[in-house]
C-alpha cells in the first residue's frame, strides 16, 4: 500500500532563509506525489505534483520539489522564505488501487521568524 | 469559477447530539469526497462519491456517520450521535471525472470545524 511520511511536525525558519520540508514515500509502483498547503482556517490548496515526467517539479509561490527514487523522497524547498509562507504543508501520494484517491501525510507546520 | 462551498464553517454541539454538514462541489465535478482532519493530523478520507454512487466508504464509522449525494451534486454528511472524538475539521473536496490513468486534482472547500463538548 502507498504511504508518505513527513519528517518533522514543525519547522521554523527565518524570513529569507531556505525552506526544506521532508517527505518520504512508500510505494510498490511508480508513485504520483503531491504537496498541498493549508493556510489557517482554509481548505487545502495544491502546490505541485509529480507525475513521472521531470524529476524537479516547480509549483506555485516559488516552491519546488525533487523526486529522488533512490532515496524514496520528495522534499519541498523554497530558496527564500516569506512571512506569508507560514502554513501547514501536506505531502500526499496517489493510491494505486484508485486513481482518484490520495493518501495524506501527517503534515508539517511551517513557522517564519521575522 | 466558484470553488467548493461548505456550511456551516463552525459548529459546537454537546456529545450525543446530531449534526449535519453541507457541501456544494465545483460545477461539473462528478467526484465528491468527505475528509476528517483531526488536529495535528492529515486529512483522512471518510467517503467518496462518483455522481450519486458511493465509491469508497471503508473508513466511514457507519454506526454514527452517514452521507448522501442524492442528485449527484451537493452532499450532506451527518453524525448521530456525536462523540467527543468526532471533534475535527470536516473537509469536502471535488474533482473532475476523467478517463484513463490521469491525475484527478482535488479542490477543497474551507471546511467545517466541529467541536463536541
Amino acid at each position: 500500500a502507498q504511504s508518505v511520511t513527513q519528517l518533522g511536525s514543525h519547522v521554523s525558519v527565518s524570513e529569507g532563509a531556505l525552506v526544506l520540508l521532508r517527505c518520504n514515500y512508500s510505494s510498490s509502483v511508480p508513485p504520483y506525489l503531491f504537496w498541498y498547503v493549508q493556510y489557517p482556517n482554509q481548505g487545502l490548496q495544491l502546490l505541485l505534483k509529480y507525475t513521472s515526467a521531470a524529476t524537479l517539479v516547480k509549483g506555485i509561490n516559488g516552491f519546488e520539489a525533487e523526486f529522488k527514487k533512490s532515496e524514496t523522497s520528495f522534499h519541498l524547498t523554497k530558496p527564500s522564505a516569506h512571512m506569508s509562507d507560514a502554513a501547514e504543508y501536506f505531502c500526499a501520494v496517489r493510491s494505486y488501487s484508485s486513481a482518484s484517491k490520495i493518501i495524506f501525510g501527517s503534515g508539517t507546520r511551517l513557522s517564519i521568524r521575522p | 469559477e466558484a470553488g467548493v462551498a461548505q456550511s456551516p464553517r463552525y459548529k459546537i454541539i454537546e456529545k450525543r447530539q446530531s449534526v449535519a454538514f453541507w457541501c456544494n462541489p465545483i460545477s461539473g465535478h462528478a467526484t465528491l469526497y468527505w475528509y476528517q482532519q483531526i488536529l495535528g493530523q492529515g486529512p483522512k478520507l471518510l467517503i467518496q462519491f462518483q455522481n450519486n454512487g458511493v465509491v469508497d466508504d471503508s473508513q466511514l464509522p457507519k454506526d454514527r456517520f452517514s452521507a448522501e449525494r442524492l442528485k449527484g451534486v451537493d452532499s450532506t454528511l451527518k453524525i448521530q450521535p456525536a462523540k467527543l472524538e468526532d471533534s475535527a475539521v470536516y473537509l469536502c473536496a471535488s474533482s473532475f471525472l476523467g478517463t484513463g490513468t490521469g491525475l484527478y486534482e482535488q479542490y477543497f472547500g474551507p471546511g467545517t470545524r466541529l467541536t463536541v463538548t
